[in-house]
């Protein structure tokens, strides 16, 4: 079993919709959880970060985390075609002080 | 941009050769991370260095090392170089520990 399992889609979606992606984890050490957004060849770009359980909301984006279950969720609302990506959750288990764990990463088409 | 710069933006080498990839943290962040992106294997962690010490270890090569400066840049340097190194790589940095880490656009590197 894989640390940490996402599903690698492609989820494709009409413009306008509610995007959920997700990802389950097996190691419950994980403290701090993210989520990131890659354009073709191009660097991982830090949505959204979060510590423990709970919900974090920023614009249109919108993290959870359920600790006891081990599944993290993120919302887009009003998906737009540049929102088109590969989603990615990280995870650690001190922050900063040690290096994240991927999931392989959902790729996301919002269709105009 | 994150502020985190990284050069070479692509590298063809052969076999059996040694190169070495060059990463800039954005201004005031210590830890420099380096990860390793692979279709097969997704992104992965290779090492952490903070304030020039190396801080924690992930799934690293003995064929790898890498360093930080006074000046706080890091250089990974990959030897006896085999095709299946062939990948993304990529340099993150954070202000220290319990901090986001922020990606920079990455290396190409290609293994002939």
């Amino acid at each position: 079993q894989k640390e940490v399992e996402q599903d690698p889609g492609p989820l494709s979606v009409p413009e306008g919709a509610i995007v959920s992606l997700n990802c389950t984890y097996s190691n419950s050490a994980f403290q701090y959880f993210m989520w990131y957004r890659q354009y073709s060849r191009k660097g991982p770009e830090l949505l959204m970060y979060t510590y423990s359980s709970g919900n974090k909301e920023d614009g249109r984006f919108t993290a959870q985390v359920d600790k006891s279950s081990k599944y993290i969720s993120l919302f887009i609302r009003d998906s737009q075609p540049s929102d088109s990506a590969t989603y990615l959750c990280a995870m650690s288990e001190r922050g900063g002080a040690d290096g994240l764990t991927f999931g392989k990463g959902t790729h996301l088409i919002i269709q105009p | 941009d994150s502020g985190v710069t990284q050069t070479p933006k692509h590298l063809i080498t052969a076999t059996g050769q040694r190169v070495t990839l060059r990463c800039s943290p954005r201004s005031g962040d210590l830890s420099v991370y380096w990860y390793q992106q692979s279709l097969d294997q997704g992104l992965q962690f290779l090492i952490q260095y903070y304030n020039g010490e190396e801080r924690a270890k992930g799934n690293i090569l003995e064929r790898f090392s890498a360093q930080q400066f006074p000046d706080l840049h890091s250089e990974l340097n990959l030897s006896s170089l085999e095709l299946g190194d062939s990948a993304l790589y990529f340099c993150a940095s954070s202000a220290g520990t319990g901090s986001e880490q922020f990606f920079g656009p990455g290396t190409r590197l290609t293994v002939l």
